[in-house]
């Protein structure tokens, strides 16, 4: 069964300071993974994925993720954080293959940003 | 493009009640996913449907639940009976295509309360 492991709950970084938030799943085969971003009351945005090839992807807002099979892990990046960067982030994997194509959430990881 | 829509946004019920949720999906998307979030936890997989099908269940969706899409446009998530432990957000995503799990776009969320 595929499952994410978010071991954070929470962080705080300073508004300008470099953020990683850490994401490591649990899949039979090569996954598709996904970060998504939550904020308050809303839905889901998709923030950035990794369906095959370069394994350093990039997003909206400035984000990055780099997978890496060794480590099983699929963790998020952004050189620079701004206030407007707080929220809930959520990493999923999915199938690559066949009909079954739902997402496997991890718990979250809330990002509070200081000024 | 006017994205995925749910309507209600909320929804206050008394135990013991019927509910029924609407999502539209992204008009060229053949895939549509419900799912449901806790508080402080990540989205769980319910259902999905390709085009009018119903291809998967979770075993979260007790026989109160059910789930349609009748011409695979919109689709509509029905709780008979509801219970306390069925407050929650439930979330509609849509995605195109037919291998696996692609970039699911989500709705802003119907959030449920059972009184």
């Amino acid at each position: 069964a595929q499952s994410v492991t978010q071991p954070d709950i929470h962080i705080t970084v300073s508004e300008g300071a470099s953020l990683e938030l850490r994401c490591n799943y649990s899949y039979g085969a090569t996954p598709y993974l996904f970060w998504y971003v939550q904020s308050p009351g809303q839905g889901l945005q998709l923030l950035l994925k990794y369906f095959s090839g370069d394994t350093l992807v990039q997003g909206i807002k400035g984000f990055e993720a780099e997978f890496k099979r060794s480590q099983s892990s699929f963790n998020l990046r952004k050189p620079s954080v701004h206030w407007s960067d707080a929220a809930e982030y959520f990493c999923a994997v999915g199938s690559n293959t066949g009909t079954a194509s739902k997402l496997t959430f991890g718990t979250g990881t809330r990002l509070q940003v200081t000024l | 493009d006017t994205g995925v829509s749910q309507d209600p946004r909320h929804k206050i019920t008394k135990r013991g009640q019927n509910v029924t949720f609407r999502c539209d999906p992204i008009s060229e998307h053949n895939r549509l996913y419900w799912y449901r979030q806790t508080l402080g936890q990540g989205p769980e997989f319910l259902t999905y449907f390709q085009n009018e099908a119903q291809l998967e269940k979770s075993r979260l969706l007790s026989d109160r639940f059910s789930a349609e899409r009748p011409k695979g446009s919109f689709s509509t998530l029905e709780i008979q009976r509801t219970e306390q432990g069925d407050s929650a957000m439930y979330l509609c995503a849509s995605t195109s295509g037919g291998q696996g799990a692609g970039e699911q776009y989500f709705g802003p969320g119907t959030r449920l309360t059972v009184t």
